[in-house]
């Protein structure tokens, strides 16, 4: 079974609007994290948001909030107010487990969200 | 502060030749790792270290090799180069995460690898 589904390969919105990109997880352990990263089409991977398992409320960072749904294990991605630069791969991740084990991320297959004018 | 560096940003190769890509981070972070992505797959670990001296195979290891001697540094390397190594290949590195830490990983820019 996948770690991390995401289940929109394209995604469109128009700029101003909010979206909504899908992540579910599946994992035993209940330490973990959750990350989204943003991929341009120049491909460096840029680091979005992070939710840990135990927080007790959902991630914010600017236009970015993550809607965590622990019992349904979804993690989905909200971006507020669409802009033409989101126009981007957005991959979730997830690390598991806690102290010297929980480093290693694995990643969904992405998600291509377009920003349309 | 350049954060993570990665050489060369391109190359060709052809079937059977070696080459090494280099790694390099200056914010001090123990733990570095190789991912490689290919169209539909997301990003997969290759191999990965927690330490100067030290590496671990990751979840697609066959047909490279890594070494870390020094902390700042982690090489990956192809011995004899095969068609489906074709890929983008990324380096990260991060802080150790201690329990309940965000200590997410810092990519450096890729390589794109093609083999003929």
């Amino acid at each position: 079974a996948q770690k991390i589904t995401q289940t929109q390969p394209g995604m469109f919105v128009q700029e101003k609007e909010a979206v909504t990109l899908d992540c579910t997880y599946d994992t035993s352990d209940p330490s973990y994290g959750l990350f989204w990263y943003k991929q341009p089409s120049s491909g460096e991977m840029i680091f979005l948001i992070y939710q840990g398992s135990y927080d007790q409320q959902n991630a914010t960072e600017g236009r970015y909030s993550l809607n965590f749904q622990k019992a349904r294990k979804s993690a989905n991605l909200v971006i507020s107010a669409s802009q033409l630069g989101d126009s981007a791969m957005y991959f979730c991740a997830m690390r598991e487990g806690s102290g010297g084990s929980n480093y290693k991320l694995t990643f969904g297959k992405g998600t291509l969200l377009t920003v349309n004018p | 502060n350049a954060g993570v560096t990665q050489t060369p940003k391109f190359r060709v190769l052809k079937t059977g030749q070696s080459m090494t890509l280099l790694c390099a981070q200056d914010m001090n972070h123990e733990y570095m790792y190789w991912y490689r992505q290919d169209p539909g797959m997301g990003l997969r670990l290759i191999h990965y270290s927690v330490g100067e001296g030290t590496t671990a195979k990751g979840e697609v290891p066959d047909g490279y090799n890594v070494s870390r001697l020094k902390k700042q540094n982690f090489l990956l390397g192809l011995e004899s180069a095969a068609p489906s190594q074709t890929s983008v290949y990324f380096c990260a590195s991060s802080y150790y995460p201690g329990l309940e830490i965000n200590y997410e990983q810092y990519f450096g820019p890729g390589t794109r690898l093609t083999v003929t």
